[in-house]
């Protein structure tokens, strides 16, 4: 199995909603990652789960709070968005995180919009 | 401060001509590169990558050259396909404070008339 899934597809919420993104991989990846892509830019990293530990937060605002529930899982907890956070959320993993030579491997990704 | 970044935003080519992806890099840290390639609507794609010891690599249809000296990097498509049509993203790894991140460049979108 070399698939990262990521839940749901797509999401519409409002700014005062409360919703979750779920990502999910079985390659025995121990480093999981959170991107946010806008239209025609590169994915900008917000968090890094190394060993289900926070190891990078690339100065994200709070109300995105990430959380690894064990080394399969990542999710993302979305709070009071604002409609300039409307994005493709990719989820991606990678052996570890530790090595220069690791790749990364991307899910399909969460089309998100906040309205 | 230092970026990825590539030299055309847009590439046309014909189905089955050459298609060349030019990337330039400017930290010197950096050692291991990734091209990825990027359908509409899906998440990044792995195609091939180099270590920094490395000056080329060869994956099928595919080719990566890297140039140190200049800090250039490039994809080659050979006999390229209506389905190669994409963006096409590289990516270096920086090691800032022990954790290895990767860095993409802006992005080429790679458009195949049949």
């Amino acid at each position: 199995d070399t698939e990262v899934t990521q839940t749901p597809k797509h999401l519409v919420m409002g700014m005062t909603n409360k919703k979750s993104l779920k990502c999910e991989q079985h390659m025995g990846h121990r480093a999981m990652y959170w991107y946010k892509q806008k239209a025609k830019k590169p994915p900008e990293l917000m968090f890094v789960y190394s060993y289900e530990k926070l190891s990078i937060n690339e100065s994200v605002p709070s109300r995105f709070s990430p959380e690894c529930p064990n080394s399969s899982l990542l999710n993302l907890h979305l709070h009071a968005l604002q409609p300039e956070d409307s994005a493709l959320y990719l989820c991606a993993s990678s052996q570890d995180g530790a090595g220069g030579s690791d790749t990364q491997y991307f899910g399909p990704g969460t089309r998100l919009t906040v309205l | 401060g230092e970026s990825v970044g590539l030299h055309l935003p847009t590439l046309s080519v014909q189905e089955g001509d050459n298609s060349i992806i030019n990337c330039a890099y400017s930290n010197s840290a950096s050692d291991y590169f990734i091209w990825y390639k990027q359908e509409s609507g899906k998440g990044p794609q792995f195609i091939i990558d180099i270590r920094s010891n490395m000056d080329k690599r060869q994956g099928q249809r595919v080719t990566v050259l890297l140039n140190k000296t200049v800090k250039h990097l490039s994809l080659q498509i050979a006999a390229t396909q209506p389905g190669d049509s994409a963006v096409y993203f590289c990516a270096e790894n920086m090691n800032p404070g022990g954790s290895y991140i990767p860095t993409f460049g802006r992005g080429t979108s790679l458009i195949v008339h049949p």
